[in-house]
């Protein structure tokens, strides 16, 4: 039992280069989320998925888009990277929406050059 | 835009009980209040959740007040290991009907000093 595995652990892109961040969860959970935490500003919520076939943006969701692949696997994209979008990003999922517990997957740092 | 409002660090003394106060006022009428703990290089860690009154587990107690628009982790005996950032997470009604976001507070930075 693994929990939430996020791949990859550290990206370098440059600007207006494009890639993919992966999540999967093996804990038959509904709900999955995608944050950014940058220094200072704590966990801030990109996209979030409720159930299988459904997605809701968060407080940040410019520049990002996601997909709910299927019920264990939550991706987030960044088409054409930016600096500001130089952070550390983590994907969470939870068995039910809202505030129910949330279990983190260790993190993706990405710097964009 | 921040819906919550914690102190941005503290620090206390081993030994000594910690209290930690977060702000809510737009709880929604369901939600719960959710502490989150975060070690450096680390995802955020669940500590406790409550919806009213008083929530005790082998690691913290959660007071909630009546009118729920704030709540206060208590973190009894304070060690070395407890330096870290403590999160309050809880609904938001101000997004609109039928919807509503997931908003961590800022996060308040515990200092455990020997």
């Amino acid at each position: 039992n693994a929990g939430v595995t996020q791949t990859p652990k550290f990206q370098v892109l440059k600007t207006g280069q494009s890639m993919t961040l992966q999540c999967a969860q093996d804990m038959n959970h509904n709900s999955m989320y995608w944050y950014r935490q940058d220094p200072g500003m704590g966990l801030r919520l990109i996209y979030y998925s409720a159930s299988e076939g459904t997605t809701d943006k968060g407080e940040v969701p410019n520049g990002y888009n996601v997909s709910r692949l299927n019920k264990r696997e939550f991706s987030l994209r960044l088409e054409s990277a930016a600096p500001s979008q130089t952070s550390v990003y983590f994907c969470a999922s939870s068995e039910a929406e809202g505030t129910d517990t949330q279990y983190f997957g260790p993190g993706t740092r990405l710097t964009v050059l | 835009l921040a819906k919550t409002t914690q102190p941005i660090s503290m620090d206390s003394y081993e030994g000594q009980e910690v209290n930690i106060t977060c702000s809510h006022n737009n709880i929604a009428t369901n939600d719960y209040i959710t502490w989150y703990q975060q070690f450096p290089s680390q995802g955020p860690r669940f500590i406790i959740q409550g919806y009213k009154t008083k929530v005790t587990n082998e690691v913290a107690s959660l007071f909630i007040p009546a009118d729920r628009k704030s709540s206060t982790l208590s973190l009894p005996r304070v060690s070395l290991s407890d330096t870290a950032v403590y999160y309050c997470l809880v609904g938001d009604t101000a997004s609109g009907a039928g919807s509503y976001q997931l908003t961590f507070g800022k996060g308040t930075k515990l200092s455990v000093i020997p």
